[in-house]
């Protein structure tokens, strides 16, 4: 039973140029969360989807982040315009039924240059 | 709102050594506690958890007791090893209407043990 699996693992973006970060739940698990993670800091809710549907974007900036869960295929986190502040590791989680204590993917790291 | 407030690293401890990495909360209402570690370049690991006034977690000879008294939960071991090394992060769950079962995260302590 494989983990929650994000890809890619690292991603060096330039300014202005689209970050895709993908998330592939555990298999059964049909709510997934994303977390951020900047340098020396803890992680920081961004949003929690269920398939097809945005439960909780309170944590997501107003602008150039979108995400999206599809009937069929991975989690995506897009961002647009991308900008050195958005340097980071980027988590995934997933669980079944929105129970606590999830399960986490092994991160993306972005860097934008 | 709610947070989470842990002890600043890096934490320096010799093999074998008694272990505390000190975690207290703001929350409303009933949360769950956890603590998750992070080995280096890889994502966090559930490492035990609570969900009541006076439960004791505990998992590979780490424990920690939910003190609604003292809004703490508190990590313990009792001898630790080198493995052990990585950054330990104490949490809470956050719901919101019954829906949203996000966490609030502290901010880290890097545990470093030396052989």
């Amino acid at each position: 039973n494989a983990g929650v699996m994000q890809n890619p693992r690292h991603l060096v973006r330039r300014r202005g140029q689209e970050a895709r970060l993908r998330c592939s739940p555990m298999k059964g698990h049909s709510h997934v969360y994303w977390y951020r993670q900047l340098p020396e800091e803890g992680l920081k809710f961004m949003v929690y989807l269920q398939k097809e549907n945005i439960i909780d974007e309170s944590g997501m900036p107003k602008e150039r982040f979108s995400a999206e869960f599809p009937k069929e295929g991975p989690s995506i986190l897009r961002i647009q315009q991308v900008v050195r502040g958005d340097s980071a590791a980027y988590f995934c989680a997933s669980s079944p039924l929105g129970l606590e204590g999830y399960t986490f993917g092994s991160g993306t790291r972005l860097t934008v240059v | 709102g709610n947070s989470v407030t842990q002890m600043e690293g890096p934490v320096t401890l010799s093999e074998e050594a008694f272990l505390t990495i000190n975690c207290t909360y703001t929350a409303t209402g009933y949360p769950s506690l956890f603590w998750y570690v992070q080995y280096p370049g890889e994502g966090l690991q559930l490492l035990l958890k609570a969900t009541k006034a006076d439960d004791k977690g505990s998992n590979k000879g780490f424990e920690a007791t939910y003190r609604k008294e003292t809004t703490s939960f508190h990590l313990e071991k009792g001898s630790v090893q080198v493995s052990d090394s990585a950054v330990y992060f104490c949490a809470l769950s956050d719901r919101v209407g019954g829906a949203t079962n996000k966490l609030i995260f502290g901010t880290g302590t890097l545990l470093a043990v030396q052989p």
